[in-house]
């Protein structure tokens, strides 16, 4: 069985600093994982995903993350917030169907 | 081009009414599935189709839940009888996967059910 756990519920951060958000998942396959945003009363749109090629994975909006298999992580990172990061971030592994975490929810202060 | 629509996007119902709601995914998306999302949580799955063909119901809560997509497009999620815990976000997704691979789900806005 494949779930993923989302280390935080609620992240806050300056506008410029470091955005980090845990992802770790736990697959008895070789995993497909997936981080998706969500901004109030829309749908999710996809960030990123690993699809066990490179193991650092680009993706919209200046956020990466990298796979690391002996940590069993996923973690989103971005150099420098801005204000319009702040929403609902969605990490996901997939073998067949998407199973999410419980979400981050972003926070960005002036 | 056009994404995934999904309606309504709000619906009141009284607790035991039917209610329906639609799925319109991306043209040419063979792969169509309906999460839950409950207020605060992530998005649970529900079934999943092929074309016509579902293949996956494992995540409905009750037999008070049916999907349908008889022509390989528009997808309709019925609840019956609804109630007070069936309130929550309802998000249908697409995708072009034909097999067993995953592959990125393009997400429609979802349907906000109330129970009352």
């Amino acid at each position: 069985a494949q779930s993923v756990t989302q280390l935080g519920s609620h992240v806050s951060v300056s506008e410029g600093a470091l955005v980090l958000l845990r992802c770790n998942y736990s697959s008895s396959v070789p995993p497909y994982l997936f981080w998706y945003v969500q901004y109030p009363n829309q749908g999710l749109q996809l960030l990123l995903k690993y699809t066990s090629a490179a193991t650092l994975v680009k993706g919209i909006n200046g956020f990466e993350a990298e796979f690391k298999k002996s940590e069993t992580s996923f973690h989103l990172t971005k150099p420098s917030a801005h204000m319009s990061d702040a929403a609902e971030y969605f990490c996901a592994v997939s073998t067949d169907k998407l199973i999410f975490g419980t979400g981050t929810r972003l926070q960005v202060f002036p | 081009g056009a994404g995934v629509s999904q309606s309504p996007r709000y619906k009141v119902a009284k607790r035991g009414q039917d209610v329906a709601l639609r799925c319109d995914p991306i043209s040419g998306h063979v792969s169509l599935f309906w999460y839950q999302q409950a207020l605060g949580q992530g998005p649970e799955f529900l079934t999943y189709f092929q074309n016509e063909a579902q293949l996956d119901k494992s995540g409905l809560p009750s037999d008070r839940f049916f999907a349908e997509r008889p022509e390989g497009s528009v997808s309709t999620l019925k609840i019956q009888r609804t109630q007070q815990e069936d309130s929550a976000v309802y998000l249908c997704a697409s995708s072009f996967r034909t097999g067993p691979l995953p592959d990125e789900q393009y997400f429609g806005p979802g349907t906000r059910l109330t129970v009352t």
